[in-house]
């Protein structure tokens, strides 16, 4: 089967814009993940979902950023009024639950000018 | 607040084992250690994880010491394609998981 699906795979916008990006994970994966990962650095926690509710959003830098998965499945993570700090790649993964593999997508770069 | 200290890089020539260490010395009775690596340009690709016992799988082994404070992870014949970096994470069963910094590992021809 297909693996975590991410797009899109790059997006570049202008400082104060909206922007989705969408991560379609793994059939039957109950638990998704969003991270971002800067240049040089490890990827950075954002927001856990099990299922369609946040399990742990302690990671989201602030109000500006938001997630959903509405119905356990799909997941859109928004950011709104970006800034240029925000330019990084969006990591995706999904989770079967246990101990065990996290499965990641490639990962959406988001550029803001 | 990283659970876990790894060194920042390490060499390792085409062909020999790669070892590579990872100290978590506050690790809790329930936590779980993972590997993880991200080759260039990639998402992070699961390894191996374990919880007291040593693990092997078709990638590598996990070495993790009685005391549960340390492990090592090894990679028996290493190649150029092992080139990345290497995350060891600590984390109770069914809890986020939280990347540190690494270990970039090269691997020499």
């Amino acid at each position: 089967g297909a693996g975590v699906s991410q797009t899109p795979s790059n997006k570049v916008t202008e400082k104060g814009k909206y922007v989705e990006l969408r991560c379609d994970p793994i059939s039957g994966h109950t638990a998704l993940y969003w991270y971002r990962q800067s240049l040089g650095q490890g990827p950075e926690f954002l927001i856990y979902f099990q299922g369609t509710g946040a399990a742990d959003d302690s990671g989201l830098p602030n109000d500006r950023f938001f997630a959903v998965r509405p119905e356990g499945s799909v997941s859109t993570l928004k950011i709104q009024r970006t800034e240029r700090g925000d330019s990084a790649v969006y990591l995706c993964a999904s989770w079967v639950g246990g101990p065990g593999e996290l499965f990641f997508g490639e990962g959406s770069r988001l550029t803001v000018l | 607040d990283a659970k876990t200290t790894q060194p920042t890089s390490m060499d390792c020539a085409e062909g020999r084992a790669a070892n590579l260490p990872c100290n978590h010395s506050t690790i809790s009775g329930n936590e779980y250690v993972y590997w993880y690596r991200q080759i260039h340009s990639q998402g992070p690709q699961y390894i191996i994880h374990g919880l007291k016992n040593n693990e092997t799988n078709e990638m590598a082994s996990l070495i993790i010491t009685e005391d549960r404070k340390s492990s090592t992870l090894i990679l028996p014949h290493a190649t150029l394609r092992d080139t990345a970096v290497y995350y060891c994470i600590v984390s109770p069963r069914d809890d986020k998981i939280i990347f540190g910094k690494g270990t970039r590992l090269h691997i020499l021809p």
